[in-house]
């Protein structure tokens, strides 16, 4: 089973500001990652996949690079909308999916 | 646009069972992989079950094979999830999930809660 961790916990950011997240993987996972955000009371909502590429409607702002172990989702520029839960997700072991635990963005 | 609505959430006793129903509608249903997520009450993301988009075969989370049953209604567009022999620790909002090739998620439901409390 890959086991993702995330990292850190918590990130505290002002608006405007960019936030860097990250991720890791137990063993390689190539660039079958994803990253959601979730917002209190809402499900989740795909911001990232192939590691780098943008699901549609998802703003430029956000940004993911990574391959292997090693991932990062980068928001520049920081909305009052984008404080929320970020979780990042390994497809590369179908259909063993995992998530990792997850990154809260709230304001500093 | 993509519509995934749960039903069926509720609080039932523990060793009880329970079924969740999701309508789908604005896709194509019979052409995805669907996949139930769940989330225990301040925690993260776990996926419990799959079916392909032709209903041929399933695949379990380990904490909840041999108790819950994946299947769906392509004739009616509806993913079902069978429920037996509940726990507490099964306490959780499920969310219904459309699957891009059945690798990431690419539109959710809302969720429906699930309490197993006596």
């Amino acid at each position: 089973e890959i086991v993702m961790t995330q990292s850190p916990a918590t990130l505290s950011v002002s608006p405007g500001e960019s936030a860097t997240l990250s991720c890791r993987a137990s063993q390689s996972v190539t660039i079958n990652l994803a990253w959601y955000q979730q917002k209190p009371g809402q499900a989740p909502r795909l911001l990232i996949y192939g590691a780098a590429t943008r699901a549609t409607g998802i703003p430029a702002r956000f940004s993911g690079s990574g391959s292997g172990t090693e991932f990062t989702l980068t928001i520049s520029s920081l909305q009052s909308e984008d404080f929320a839960v970020y979780y990042c997700q390994q497809y590369k072991e179908w259909p063993l999916l995992s998530f990792g635990p997850g990154t809260k963005v709230d304001i500093k | 646009q993509v519509q995934l609505v749960e039903s069926g959430g509720g609080v039932v006793q523990p060793g009880r069972s329970l079924r969740l129903s999701c309508a789908a509608s604005g896709f194509t249903f019979s052409r995805y992989a669907m996949y139930w997520v769940r989330q225990a009450p301040g925690k993260g993301l776990e996926w419990v079950a799959v079916i392909p988009y032709d209903g041929s075969n399933e695949y379990y989370g380990d904490s909840v094979k041999g108790r819950f049953t994946i299947s769906r209604d392509n004739s009616n567009n509806t993913l079902y999830l069978q429920m037996h022999s509940l726990r507490g620790e099964d306490t959780a909002v499920y969310y219904c999930a459309r699957s891009h090739l059945a690798l990431y998620f690419d539109s959710w439901g809302q969720g429906t809660l699930v309490t197993v409390s006596s």
